[in-house]
């Protein structure tokens, strides 16, 4: 019954390192998305895919890189991080239709120093 | 582009009164609205969805909202608030992304304070 899984919970980085977000999903699927909550802001579309081997640009792409080589996973990366990049990042998927809701999994928390 | 805004950023009540949470839309056309509920450190849970059928949506644990298009409101209700209601709420709307899957678009968050 896990839903959606992100790794790693909780990073702290220097400026400049590179990580990667691991979000896996056991149901099915086609529909994930990369979010990022700030204080006072609600969450942000980072970048999103619509099915295995796509992913498109969302409202704060910028610094992001994403991949969905295999459907049950969607990578998140950061190349050269920043501190504008401390944040709590939520992954999220669902089924696609307008009246559909998403499910998220339970944040990973990064920090930038 | 569709957006909603919550009036208030944080609400407090006493354990046992009524909650009312506050959020208005902006769509050209009927949307598909939700609210959900983030709890400390934990990712977000649907509450309730308005899909333009009932204007009166009931939800998970007592909670309801009602969809007023004259008024473009979608107020979050319950008549008897619990201590584990102490949470952040989002009011959401929905919206198809260009080459499939729907967009959530959140608002800025109310977080719920309940005293004994």
């Amino acid at each position: 019954n896990a839903g959606v899984t992100q790794t790693p919970k909780f990073r702290v980085l220097k400026t400049g390192q590179s990580m990667t977000l691991l979000c896996a999903q056991d149901m099915n699927h086609e529909y994930m998305y990369w979010y990022r909550q700030d204080p006072g802001m609600g969450l942000r579309l980072i970048h999103y895919s619509v099915g295995e081997g796509t992913t498109a640009k969302g409202e704060v792409p910028d610094g992001y890189n994403v991949s969905r080589l295999k459907k049950q996973n969607f990578l998140l990366g950061l190349e050269s991080a920043a501190p504008s990049q401390t944040s709590v990042y939520f992954c999220a998927s669902g089924r696609g239709t307008r009246s559909g809701e998403l499910f998220f999994g339970e944040g990973s928390r990064l920090t930038v120093l | 582009a569709q957006s909603v805004t919550q009036l208030d950023s944080h609400v407090s009540v006493s354990e046992g009164t009524p909650v009312l949470l506050r959020c208005n839309y902006s769509s050209s056309y009927s949307p598909s609205l939700f609210w959900y509920v983030q709890h400390p450190n934990k990712g977000l849970q649907l509450l309730l969805k308005y899909t333009s059928a009932a204007t009166l949506v009931k939800g998970i644990n007592g909670f309801e909202a009602e969809f007023k298009k004259s008024e473009t409101s979608f107020h979050l209700t319950k008549p008897s608030a619990h201590m584990s209601d102490a949470a952040e709420y989002f009011c959401v709307v929905s919206d198809i992304l260009t080459g499939g899957g729907n967009k959530l678009t959140f608002g800025t968050g109310t977080q719920l304070k309940v005293e004994l």
